[in-house]
């Protein structure tokens, strides 16, 4: 069965300051990896998408992830941030087809003047 | 209206009434879905409509009832709630591969 770990709840982090939100996944053959933001009191909103290719992916907002298969991974980065960034992330895993997405348990970015 | 609408926004219910929550997609998309979000848990999976074919959640209670007319409308009908049944309840869509596009969600509370 897929899963996604996301092994940090909350992060704070200061603007203008780097950032790395974590995700590590189970899944059998090549995955198809995601991750969403949502805002408080909104729907998730698709950041970026892994499903072939080149390993690292190119989102909006200015977000990137690099796929590495080696360590199960697909973890997001912001090489500065910006107050708007905060919000909640989470990494899902899906096999291709309709109906199977796993989504992690989220993680919350705070950020600090 | 773009991309995937829900409403009402906010529904308060008590255990006894019957509701619906309403889920339209303008994106031209051939699967829809219904998650339930509830604080410090994994977003949950309940229903799926592709191409006319319903899968589900074994674990969805029956309280839950959904309804898909047609590949642009997703229903959620509710009735006998509890109190556990509060959540955020979220409408996403998606064509093809499992990118999939979210509504803004509706914020149920059961009392």
């Amino acid at each position: 069965a897929q899963s996604v770990t996301q092994p940090d709840i909350h992060i704070t982090v200061s603007e203008g300051a780097s950032l790395e939100l974590r995700c590590n996944y189970s899944y059998g053959a090549t995955p198809y990896l995601f991750w969403y933001v949502q805002s408080p009191g909104q729907g998730l909103q698709l950041l970026l998408k892994y499903f072939s290719g080149d390993t690292l992916v190119q989102g909006i907002k200015g977000f990137e992830a690099e796929f590495k298969r080696s360590q199960s991974s697909f973890n997001l980065r912001k090489p500065s941030v910006h107050w708007s960034d905060a919000a909640e992330y989470f990494c899902a895993v899906g096999s291709g087809g309709y109906q199977k997405v796993t989504f992690g348990t989220g993680t919350k970015l705070q950020v600090i003047p | 209206e773009t991309g995937v609408t829900q409403t009402p926004r906010h529904l308060v219910m008590g255990m006894t009434n019957k509701k619906s929550l309403k889920c339209e997609q303008h994106l031209g998309h051939n699967a829809m879905y219904w998650y339930k979000q509830s604080a410090k848990k994994p977003l949950e999976l309940m229903f799926v409509y592709s191409l006319e074919e319903r899968v589900e959640n074994n674990s969805v209670p029956s309280r839950f009832s959904p309804e898909c007319p047609n590949s642009s409308h997703l229903f959620l009908h509710l009735h006998t709630l509890q109190p556990e049944d509060s959540a955020l309840y979220l409408c996403a869509s998606s064509q093809t591969t499992n990118e999939q596009f979210f509504g803004p969600g509706t914020r149920l509370t059961v009392l």
